[in-house]
């Protein structure tokens, strides 16, 4: 089985723009967890999706958001960039419905000018 | 809120030394799970534990959940270049919770030849 894809792999954006980050998972993984990860706050739950159902949210600004296709590929969406926003975000894929085993993707960096 | 803290937060050792690496929560988990993160990769699980006081054994690796299910220790024995990474612990909540994970910052381990 192909592994967790996402897309694009590097990305450089200035302040007040957006961005839309895609992640496929693994075929027939129904769950997509999205994590940004920093040096300084290390890897933080951004949100999980479970049949185009966002089920959970952690604790980022409204500029954050999601969404998952019937594929279960999932997008996510940043407005209004900041400097802060900088970061590798990572997609992990899930088999069934809980969190125990999660296949991670190579990431995508953001580097917001 | 779950916190992990991992310590210490960078290591640099010669090949063939043995270390530990610590993880450790106020909150009890579920599970606990380590990952390794390579520059340019995302994590990619190692082990998880379930049962407080387990012992696994991953070759030259020995991973511990403590008694109490709050933390964890990860010993390498003989440490090779090859092991130099980003290890990483989370914790895998319970109940409702269960697809969430809960990272510590993790510890840059370098091994030099």
């Amino acid at each position: 089985k192909a592994g967790v894809t996402q897309t694009p792999r590097y990305l450089i954006k200035t302040r007040g723009q957006q961005v839309t980050l895609s992640c496929s998972p693994i075929s027939g993984h129904r769950s997509v967890s999205w994590y940004q990860q920093t040096p300084g706050q290390g890897l933080q739950f951004l949100f999980e999706y479970f049949s185009e159902t966002q089920r959970n949210k952690g604790n980022f600004p409204g500029r954050f958001s999601g969404r998952q296709f019937s594929n279960s590929r999932s997008e996510m969406n940043v407005s209004t960039l900041e400097l802060g926003d900088s970061a590798l975000y990572l997609c992990a894929s899930t088999p069934g419905s809980s969190g125990r085993k999660q296949f991670f993707g190579p990431g995508t960096r953001l580097t917001v000018l | 809120t779950q916190l992990l803290e991992q310590s210490p937060q960078f290591l640099s050792i010669q090949e063939g030394e043995n270390l530990t690496v610590y993880c450790n929560s106020s909150s009890v988990f579920s599970s606990l799970q380590w990952y390794r993160q390579e520059p340019g990769e995302g994590p990619v699980l190692l082990v998880t534990v379930v049962t407080g006081g387990e012992v696994k054994k991953l070759k030259r690796l020995t991973f511990q959940f403590g008694d109490a299910r709050k933390d964890s220790s990860l010993h390498i024995t003989a440490a090779q270049p090859g092991d130099t990474g980003l290890y990483l612990c989370a914790g895998v909540g319970s109940g409702g919770s269960n697809y969430k994970l809960t990272f510590g910052k993790g510890t840059l381990l370098t091994v030099n030849p």
